[in-house]
């Protein structure tokens, strides 16, 4: 079955630097993958979406790349703020499941950044 | 409309006892979710519905976990006679049927069986 691993351990950071989350999957390759944000005792939101032809998106201070070679996908938070003291999950959705959205989700990584 | 809308957001029940959340979609999506998530875990697939059409269910969900979606707008999911292993928080998620779009998370349900 499909394996979806994302750093285990908690990334502290100073304010300032580049914060560098990993995802890293087994078996075929997503249709796309997503980044989520998930606050304690709060839902997911949505932050990025990168399809399997595409090697890199942005979005204001936030970058997503995507190696269907190396199946991994990194997620980068430069000019890192406390506020983005989160925990972050990567998802992905399969060829199959394209047409329904549904999504896998990694165990999630606990982002801290100190001022 | 502000989003997907989770009722209750806390529920604590003995063990044995039937619960039933509530999700109230963005009111365009057709498609709607309900996943599961543990302490430290990711959210995990459970059901899957287009309109009122329940397309998929996860091996997750026993036979003591039924949902629906009457009439395609709100959605319910009600689990019986609870474990103690049901505790977690279940999500709710809607999305468009555009391709390759993002979920839309409501707060979720926090379910504690004492």
């Amino acid at each position: 079955s499909q394996k979806i691993e994302q750093n285990s351990e908690a990334l502290n950071i100073q304010e300032g630097k580049t914060a560098t989350l990993t995802c890293n999957y087994t078996n075929y390759s997503p249709a796309y993958l997503q980044w989520y944000r998930q606050d304690p005792g709060r839902g997911p939101v949505f932050l990025l979406l990168i399809r399997e032809n595409e090697k890199e998106k942005r979005k204001e201070r936030l970058k997503v790349t995507f190696d269907t070679t190396l199946k991994q996908s990194l997620f980068h938070i430069t000019a890192s703020q406390p506020a983005d003291s989160a925990t972050y999950l990567c998802a992905l959705a399969f060829p199959g499941a394209s047409n329904t959205g549904k999504l896998i989700f990694g165990q999630g990584t606990t982002l801290q950044v100190k001022p | 409309d502000t989003g997907v809308s989770q009722n209750p957001r806390h529920k604590i029940t003995k063990r044995g006892q039937n619960v039933t959340f509530r999700c109230d979609p963005i009111s365009e999506h057709n498609r709607l979710y309900w996943y599961r998530q543990t302490l430290g875990q990711g959210p995990e697939f459970l059901t899957y519905f287009q309109n009122e059409a329940q397309l998929e269910k996860s091996r997750l969900l026993s036979d003591r976990f039924s949902a629906e979606r009457p009439k395609g707008s709100f959605s319910t999911l009600e689990i019986q006679r609870t474990e103690q292993g049901d505790s977690a928080m279940y999500l709710c998620a809607s999305s468009s049927s555009d391709l390759d779009t993002e979920a839309f998370f409501g707060q979720g349900t926090r379910l504690t069986v004492v």
